[in-house]
C-alpha cells in the first residue's frame, strides 16, 4: 500500500510570491490535514479537509490556504510568501476505520523563503 | 484547550543504556496517544500509539509506553538503546473538540545515542 506522497520535495521562492504543495494521501483515506513545522514554534496544525470539505483550521492568517479534490489529494497554498514562512510542511492522511486507524504522515515539503 | 508537555528537549544515553522520554498532556475528555519518531530531513514516523484498552503499548523495535490516566503521562521508554534510535521523538494528543481531527504536539526530544 502506498504511503502519504508530498510534492515537491524541496522548493526555494522568493518573498512576495505564492506557492501550492500537493499531498496525495492513502488509498481510502478521506481526511487530510497539514501541519508546519518550524524550529521555533515546533509542529503547527493549518487546517484538515475531509470529502473535499475544511473541518477544522488553525490559527494561521488567511494567506494559507487549501482544498481537497475528489480523489482525496489535496493542495495547501501560501500567498504572498514571508520569510516566516520557511518551514518543513508536513501532510497526514488519516483512517478510523479497522487496523489502519491513527495519521500517516509524508515525507514533507521543505519551504525556503528568500 | 489540549496540550502536551515533554520534559526533556534532549537526552543524551550510552548505548545499550535503558531511557525513558516523558510525556505529560492535558485533555478534558478521553485521549488518543501518539509517539512519532523524526530521522533528518524526513516527515513523522508513528511507533505507537494508545487508543484504549491495554494501557501498556509496545513497537516492534523495543520501544514501550503507558498510558497513566491519573498523571496524565505517557512515557515512553526503551530498555537498551541503539546507535540507530538517535532522533527527534514527538508525543501528541488528537484533539477533542467534537469533529476534530487534528494532532497536538509537544515540542520533541532530541534522543543521542552515544557510542
Amino acid at each position: 500500500k502506498a504511503g502519504v506522497t508530498q510534492t515537491p520535495r524541496y522548493l526555494i521562492k522568493t518573498r512576495g510570491q505564492q506557492v501550492t504543495l500537493s499531498c496525495s494521501p492513502i488509498s481510502g483515506h478521506r481526511s487530510v490535514s497539514w501541519y508546519q513545522q518550524t524550529p521555533g514554534q515546533g509542529l503547527q496544525f493549518l487546517f484538515e479537509y475531509f470529502s473535499e470539505t475544511q473541518r477544522n483550521k488553525g490559527n494561521f492568517p488567511g494567506r494559507f490556504s487549501g482544498r481537497q479534490f475528489s480523489n482525496s489529494r489535496s493542495e495547501m497554498n501560501v500567498s504572498t510568501l514571508e520569510l516566516g514562512d520557511s518551514a518543513l510542511y508536513l501532510c497526514a492522511s488519516s483512517s478510523w476505520v479497522g487496523t489502519t486507524y491513527g495519521y500517516t504522515f509524508g515525507s514533507g515539503t521543505r519551504l525556503t523563503v528568500v | 484547550a489540549q496540550s502536551v508537555t515533554q520534559l526533556d528537549s534532549q537526552v543524551p544515553v550510552f548505548e545499550e543504556a535503558p531511557v525513558e522520554l516523558r510525556c505529560n498532556y492535558s485533555s478534558s475528555v478521553s485521549v488518543y496517544l501518539f509517539w512519532y519518531v523524526q530521522y533528518p530531513n524526513q516527515g513523522l514516523q508513528l511507533l505507537l500509539k494508545y487508543l484504549s484498552g491495554s494501557t501498556l503499548v509496545k513497537s516492534i523495535n523495543g520501544f514501550e509506553a503507558e498510558f497513566n490516566k491519573s498523571q496524565t503521562s505517557f512515557h515512553l521508554r526503551k530498555p537498551s538503546v541503539h546507535i540507530s534510535d538517535t532522533a527527534e521523538y514527538f508525543c501528541a494528543v488528537r484533539g477533542d473538540q467534537t469533529g476534530a481531527n487534528n494532532l497536538f504536539f509537544g515540542t520533541g526530544t532530541r534522543l543521542t545515542v552515544i557510542p
